[in-house]
This record gives C-alpha cells, structure tokens and sequence, in this order.
C-alpha cells in the first residue's frame, strides 16, 4: 500500500510554463528524495532532504528547485519548462539512517514539455 | 562514470527456469546493496538486501549473491514466474546505508511462459 503519493501521474505542459510536481509521504520519514529517470537509464539523484528546511542538490545537474517547508512535503519546481525536462520523476522517502529496505518510492510523474 | 553498472539491459528466461540478473559495482566504500522492481508507470519496490558482513541472503524465491572481492552482486529468482517480468534495479550505499543510494541502469527481465 503507497505512503508516498505523487500528483500528477501524467503531465503535458507548454514550453517556458511553470510546473510544480507534488510529493506527500505519511511515514514521517526525515529523508526525502526526488529522482530523474529516462527509459532505460538508471535513477539520477537530483535533490534530496534531511528534514525540514534542509535542502541538497543530487548527482544530477537540474535546473529544478525544491522546498521542505513540513516533513510530509517535499514539491519540486521548474520555473521554466523545456523539451529537455521531458521525463520521469521519482519521489522517494527513508528513515534517516535507512531501514533495510532502503527508500519507499511514489508511483511517479511523467512529464512530456513540448 | 557509473559506479554502479548493470551490464544487460534486457534478460529473456521461461517460466519456472532460474533468472540470473548481475550487478557490478566500483566503489570499494559501497557496503549496503539493494534490489528494487520496478513495472511501467509504478515506483520501484524494495525486493531484497544485502549487506557487506553477508555473502548471501535469501527470500523466498528470492536470492542475492554478493562476492566483495570481485565488487559483484547477483541477483537470482527461482523459479521465474511471468509475474517477475519487470525492471531491476540494483542500488549500492557506503556507511550502512548513511550515504545516498547510486542505482544501476537496470536490466529488464522477460519471463515468457
């Protein structure tokens, strides 16, 4: 059963629009993670957070900013959608020093920017 | 440079035969590893882990291999079901798990029946 939730599932949205991706998980994790992922590429890390008010950038150069402002919330935003943000986007949440079975992932959001 | 490399992207296997999935890793420093499934349009799931001070760990159909020497893990299913068919991620920490995951690309395992 999910504990984290990503709205929206599917997005198509205009280039130069500004887009926000939603991420809400009820475990009361401290870390909380956003992942990029092109089809058959693997998982590149582009934020994550510790807790509240505690924001890094990832592996993964990105244009995208984030915020965490309550522990249940982590939303990522592009100010200026392009082609090149065309892809899917992985929420994840852990227990701050990981649980044995590491992060709990959201279902996901796939953005088309055309 | 990827540090964590799944060399096949894809894998065809018949029901009930063994499914074989590798993993290599570069980081000495890496000592907690995990495999995720992951169906289209889902999150990945937590499958199955290891940690360095095991070389084997078991889960029902589920089994992973891990040879530290070698910097190689490997996952096996057995015995494949069409409901495996999926993408596999392996995914690799440092410090117990203290340090971020770094994930592999994936392979894509095919059960036909």
């Amino acid at each position: 059963e999910a504990d984290i939730y990503q709205t929206p599932r599917y997005l198509v949205i205009g280039t130069g629009k500004k887009i926000t991706l939603e991420c809400s998980q009820t475990m009361g994790h401290d870390k909380m993670y956003w992942y990029q992922q092109d089809p058959g590429m693997e998982l590149h890390l582009i934020h994550y957070s510790y807790g509240v008010n505690s924001t890094e950038k990832g592996d993964l150069s990105s244009e995208s900013t984030v915020s965490r402002i309550r522990t249940e919330h982590f939303p990522l935003t592009l100010e200026s959608a392009r082609p090149s943000h065309t892809s899917q986007y992985l929420c994840a949440s852990s227990e701050f020093q990981g649980p044995a079975g590491g992060y709990t992932f959201g279902s996901g959001t796939r953005l088309t920017v055309v | 440079d990827q540090q964590v490399k799944q060399n096949s992207p894809s894998l065809s296997v018949q029901e009930g035969r063994i499914s074989i999935l590798n993993c290599d890793y570069t980081n000495s420093m890496f000592d907690y590893f995990l495999w995720y499934k992951k169906y289209p349009a889902e999150g990945p799931t937590f499958l199955i882990s290891i940690s360095s001070i095991k070389d084997k760990n078991e889960d029902g159909r589920f089994t992973v291999f891990l040879n530290k020497s070698a910097k190689h893990l490997s996952l096996h299913i057995v015995p494949s079901q069409p409901g495996d068919s999926a993408v596999y991620f392996c995914a690799a920490s440092g410090r117990n798990y203290g340090q971020n995951f770094v994930f592999g690309p994936g392979t894509r395992l095919s059960v036909l029946p």
